[in-house]
């Protein structure tokens, strides 16, 4: 099973400022299949990025996504009221089982 | 409208036995993998369970396995979850999530439904 582990377990940031998400893979995912959701409390996940670096349907173009193998990264260029929340990654390049990392909190500072 | 509706949640009592369902709308329903994820009170996202499109193929956690059957019933577009021998680390919400692929299995989610808690105590 492939062990995502994303850092920092919080980001207190302010709106506008600039975030950098990191999850790291226990092994190379495969041909970059690691997505990225954005949770709200009392919300459903919500699609931002798969592919590593294509975004989903509807998704501001502040959100991007980069990396590979062993390690990628969700950058929100200029945080938006409506984007402090929790964000997870979720690998699919395994033929048997998917997994999601641990997720960081983005709040407000 | 696109969107799927779970149902069947509940307090069980440990060892007890639960069965989910995830009514589908607005889009094909057969032609599409399926999944159930779970989320525990205060914790992270976690896979359960994926199903393809008619059914043929199944795939499971190891959390889980031996002990829940994903199902589906294509002619009445619902998604099954089949939980038995249930223990308090099942305690979660229960979410069913569609593929956008029409050729892949264990692929990401584009559309989730709005959850249903499952709650394991005595």
């Amino acid at each position: 099973e492939i062990v995502l582990t994303q850092s920092p377990g919080t980001l207190s940031l302010s709106p506008g400022e600039g975030a950098t998400l990191s999850c790291r893979a226990s092994q190379s995912v495969s041909s970059g299949s690691l997505a990225w959701y954005q949770q709200k409390p009392g919300q459903t996940p919500r699609l931002l990025i798969y592919g590593t670096s294509s975004r989903a349907t509807g998704i501001p173009d502040r959100f991007s996504g980069s990396g590979s193998g062993t390690d990628f990264t969700l950058t929100i260029s200029r945080l938006e009221p409506e984007d402090f929340a929790v964000y997870y990654c979720q690998q699919y390049g395994s033929s048997h089982a998917l997994t999601f990392g641990g997720g960081t909190k983005v709040e407000i500072k | 409208e696109v969107q799927l509706l779970e149902s069947g949640g509940g307090v069980v009592q440990p060892g007890g036995s639960l069965r989910l369902s995830c009514a589908a709308s607005g889009f094909s329903f057969s032609t599409y993998a399926m999944n159930w994820v779970r989320q525990a009170p205060g914790k992270g996202l976690e896979w359960v369970s994926a199903i393809s499109g008619n059914g043929a193929s199944t795939y499971y956690a190891d959390s889980v396995k031996g002990r829940f059957t994903i199902s589906r019933d294509n002619a009445k577009n619902t998604l099954h979850l089949e939980m038995n021998t249930l223990g308090a680390e099942d305690t979660a919400v229960y979410y069913c999530a569609k593929v956008p692929s029409v050729w892949l299995i264990l692929w990401y989610f584009d559309l989730w439904g709005r959850g249903t808690p499952v709650t394991v105590s005595s």
